[in-house]
């Protein structure tokens, strides 16, 4: 089956760059998607279709590929940005869709 | 105001079945796929099933092959989810999603699966 692969953890200062990569074999052809989830609380999308922001997400997330890596971004990371942040996509068939393995982001 | 509201969640035994409800609110429902997603209590998102806007296009994570249907009512602008043969490892709290990239969710509905 299809897998997307996150690092475990991040952990940034405030105000400097936290990058959460994703890996997975059809992301040069499928869109990757970023989901933040807070404790207890239901996913946020925060980037689309690789690299597009939601209206209401700050201009800080930002999201990029290279071949079979997909990368978010916090710029200027505040403590708010604690989060678990998951990218998502589909396999090459684009029948069989896939969140990653999630990755838990520390501001401190 | 966009919303999805899930219910129908709780207590099921083992071998048993279960039907969740999506209520959407806010927007064109028929416009517009839909999505179950699941996580299990301390556990990552598990994406579970999607449908296309009229129904005749579904998608099912392979560990619910057979076992779970989606389906929706446009006219009541809700999405269900009829779950049978529950296992333990099912236990979750459900989601319900707008679009292909679930660009909404709900609050979820969680099921519990024990004797």
């Amino acid at each position: 089956s299809y897998e997307l692969t996150q690092p475990p953890s991040v952990s940034v200062s405030p105000g400097q760059t936290a990058r959460i990569t994703c890996s997975g074999d059809a992301l040069p052809k499928k869109y990757a998607y970023w989901y933040q989830q807070k404790s207890g609380r239901a996913p946020v999308l925060v980037i689309y279709e690789d690299d597009k922001r939601p209206s209401g997400i700050p201009e800080r997330f930002s999201g990029s590929t290279s071949g079979t890596m997909a990368t978010l971004s916090i710029s200027g990371a505040q403590v708010e940005d604690e989060a678990d942040y998951y990218c998502y996509s589909t396999d090459s068939s684009g029948n069989h869709f896939v969140f990653g393995t999630g990755t838990k982001v520390t501001v401190l | 105001e966009v919303q999805l509201v899930e219910s129908g969640g709780g207590l099921v035994q083992p071998g048993g079945s279960v039907r969740l409800s999506c209520a959407a609110s806010g927007f064109r429902f028929n416009n517009y796929w839909m999505n179950w997603v699941r996580q299990a209590p301390g556990k990552g998102l598990e994406w579970v099933a999607n449908i296309n806007q009229d129904g005749n296009e579904k998608n099912y994570v392979d560990s619910v092959k057979g076992r779970f249907t989606i389906s929706r009512d446009n006219a009541k602008s809700s999405l269900y989810l009829q779950m049978n043969s529950l296992r333990a490892e099912d236990a979750a709290v459900y989601y319900c999603g707008r679009s292909r990239y679930m660009d909404v969710w709900g609050k979820g509905t969680t099921v519990t699966v024990s004797s």
